[in-house]
């Protein structure tokens, strides 16, 4: 199985502040990786998908980088419905694995 | 609009199996593959399975290879996950969501508590 590895697993950030979240996977998956964001007692959402690409009707201050087995998610400027979880997955094969998740929280 | 819609939440004793239904709309339920991922209190994210509503075909994660179900019915649109010897650590809020064929995810049903309790 794949192994997808987030870092941090938390972090405290200020509204307006640009916070980047890192995902590794275990061998290389190309750009066969998606990002979620998740708030308590919901399901998550679809933020990106193809490492880059945007879902529809995501704002543009979500942006994914990278490729192979290192990537990043970027929130260009914190704003309060940002708080969240947030989950990479890679879906390059079975079975489809998530990160840890990393949750990031008003400093 | 696409909607998934899930059943409701259920309690079970150790043991016992447990069906969870994902219902479909908004959409062409043969065009898309439904998943199942769940979620243990205060935990992550973790692949059940999935199955490919036109021919049925499903691959589920070695982990519950012996013990998950999961089927469709195309004349409801509906995806059923059936879960048999049921543990407490089974514990978890259950999603189903949808994937086009390459497996990109744009839609998640609300979810569904199963609590396993003697």
């Amino acid at each position: 199985d794949i192994q997808m590895t987030q870092s941090p697993s938390s972090l405290s950030a200020s509204i307006g502040d640009r916070v980047t979240i890192t995902c590794r996977a275990s061998q290389g998956i190309s750009n066969y990786l998606a990002w979620f964001q998740q708030k308590p007692g919901k399901a998550p959402k679809s933020l990106i998908y193809a490492a880059s690409s945007l879902q529809s009707g995501v704002p543009s201050k979500f942006s994914g980088s990278g490729s192979g087995t290192d990537f990043t998610l970027t929130i260009s400027s914190l704003q309060p419905e940002d708080f969240a979880t947030y989950y990479c997955q890679q879906y390059h094969s079975y079975p489809l694995t998530f990160g840890g998740g990393t949750k990031v929280e008003i400093k | 609009q696409v909607q998934l819609v899930q059943s409701g939440a259920e309690v079970k004793k150790p043991g016992a199996s447990v069906k969870v239904s994902c219902k479909s709309s908004g959409y062409t339920f043969t065009n898309y593959y439904i998943h199942w991922v769940r979620q243990a209190p205060g935990q992550g994210l973790e692949w059940m399975g999935m199955i490919n509503p036109s021919g049925g075909r499903t691959n589920y994660a070695q982990k519950f290879q012996d013990r998950v179900t999961v089927t469709r019915d195309t004349s409801t649109s509906t995806v059923d996950m059936e879960l048999s010897s049921l543990r407490s650590d089974d514990t978890a809020v259950y999603f189903c969501a949808r994937t086009d064929t390459s497996m990109i995810t744009t839609s998640w049903g609300q979810g569904t508590l199963v609590t396993v309790s003697s």
